[in-house]
Formats: C-alpha cells, sequence, structure tokens
C-alpha cells in the first residue's frame, strides 16, 4: 500500500529535550516537505527536500533541521525543542515538485512542556 | 504566508443535501487542489484543478474556478454523514519550492 509513515503519532516533551520525528514514503517520491499546523494560522511549511541531499528552508524553519541521505526518508529534528513548537506535523510527498497532488502522512502531535 | 480564505469557515447540513465551500486567493495560480481531513488525520487530496481550466468533476464533488476573480468553490452533491471533515484549498505546488499555500478550511458537519 502506498503510504507515507510518521512515528511517533503522540509524543509529549520537555524544553530542551532533544527529537526526530521520523517519516518515511514508499512511492519513490522525489519531494518530501514537513508542514505544522497550527489553529488559526493553518499549514505551513517548514522544509522540503527536491531530491536526496538537496533540501531548503520553508516558512518557518527556525528551530528545524531535516536530513535527505535516503530517497525514502526525511526526518525532522528539533534539537532543543520550545513551546512554541507544540503542534501537529505532517510530512508530505509527491513524485516531483513539479507534481500537484501531495500525499500526506498521518501526523504526529507534538507537546513540549 | 495564507494564500487563501476559504468560506464559510463551519457549515453544518443534513444528509442528502449539498455543501459548498468557497475560496479565495490573492495571486495567479497554476493550479488550485481541494484536500480533506478527518479529525486528526492527514490530509487527502480530493480534486485539481488547473488555470485553464473552470470546472472539473470527480464523482460527487465539482469543483470550479474562476481565476478573474480568483476564487473556487467545491460542491459535494448528495452529502453523507462520512463527508463530516475539514476541507481546504491550496494553491501551487510553487514552480521553485513545489509549496503548497493552504486556505485555513472549512469544516463541514453532515447530520445522519
Amino acid at each position: 500500500e502506498a503510504q507515507v509513515t510518521q512515528n511517533p503519532r503522540y509524543l509529549i516533551t520537555v524544553t530542551g529535550k532533544k527529537l526526530t520525528v521520523t517519516c518515511s514514503q514508499n512511492m519513490n517520491h522525489e519531494y518530501m516537505s514537513w508542514y505544522r499546523q497550527d489553529p488559526g494560522l493553518g499549514l505551513r511549511q517548514i522544509y522540503y527536500s527536491m531530491n536526496v541531499e538537496v533540501t531548503d528552508k520553508g516558512d518557518v524553519p527556525e528551530g528545524y533541521k531535516v536530513s535527505r541521505k535516503e530517497k525514502r526518508n526525511f526526518p525532522l529534528i528539533l534539537e532543543s525543542p520550545s513551546p512554541n513548537q507544540t503542534s501537529l506535523y505532517f510530512c508530505a510527498s509527491s513524485p516531483t515538485r513539479h507534481t500537484g497532488e501531495l500525499f500526506f502522512g498521518e501526523g504526529s502531535r507534538l507537546t513540549v512542556l | 504566508s495564507q494564500q487563501g480564505e476559504e468560506d464559510p469557515q463551519a457549515l453544518s447540513i443534513q444528509e442528502g443535501e449539498n455543501a459548498t465551500m468557497n475560496c479565495s486567493y490573492k495571486t495567479s495560480i497554476n493550479n488550485l487542489q481541494w484536500y480533506r481531513q478527518n479529525s486528526g488525520r492527514g490530509l487527502v487530496h480530493l480534486i485539481l484543478i488547473r488555470s485553464n481550466e473552470r470546472e472539473k468533476h470527480s464523482g460527487r464533488l465539482r469543483v470550479t474556478l474562476d481565476t478573474s476573480k480568483k476564487s473556487s468553490s467545491l460542491l459535494i452533491t448528495a452529502s453523507r454523514a462520512a463527508d463530516t471533515a475539514s476541507y481546504f484549498c491550496a494553491t501551487g505546488p510553487s514552480s521553485n519550492t513545489g509549496k503548497l499555500i493552504f486556505g485555513q478550511g472549512t469544516t463541514l458537519q453532515v447530520k445522519p
């Protein structure tokens, strides 16, 4: 089954404790992206990757890092989480950056205390 | 940056009725897409309409696009309780970044 898999789905952590949200897709997509969803602010892009070893900042990259060492994986790293990073995070992929349809993961709800 | 604004923010209808949601955007576009999000779940792509298209159908969904007014509408006909979800329009993807810009969404409740 074609899918984008994120882990963990739910996480409560404390300020400053490094964490990684994993994302994996099995569709051989070149393009992957991370969004965060917040009430009143909608979905905002954090980082994106056009292919292996090619990543760039989206609209709200502060406090986040990413890597793309393999085509299927695109982890989101919070080196020192803060409460303003409490959010619902989505990983998404598409065949290329030109392709319209994004395939989304189920989301990771992160709470930073 | 938010490109799309959706109207209404919330809509409640009875099963069998039609639901219409509207989306307005600010800048010129190549494509406009609609996504559905069930509560707390990931977004699911519904339909994409290109800037040179005026109307598109997919099952019970009908999407229109008026580029002169910078607006789009999503019509769900003969709604079902399972259509209860939030619906988002999104413009893009950007040719440079692949980014989609999402509207705030319309929350649809279909009562059985």
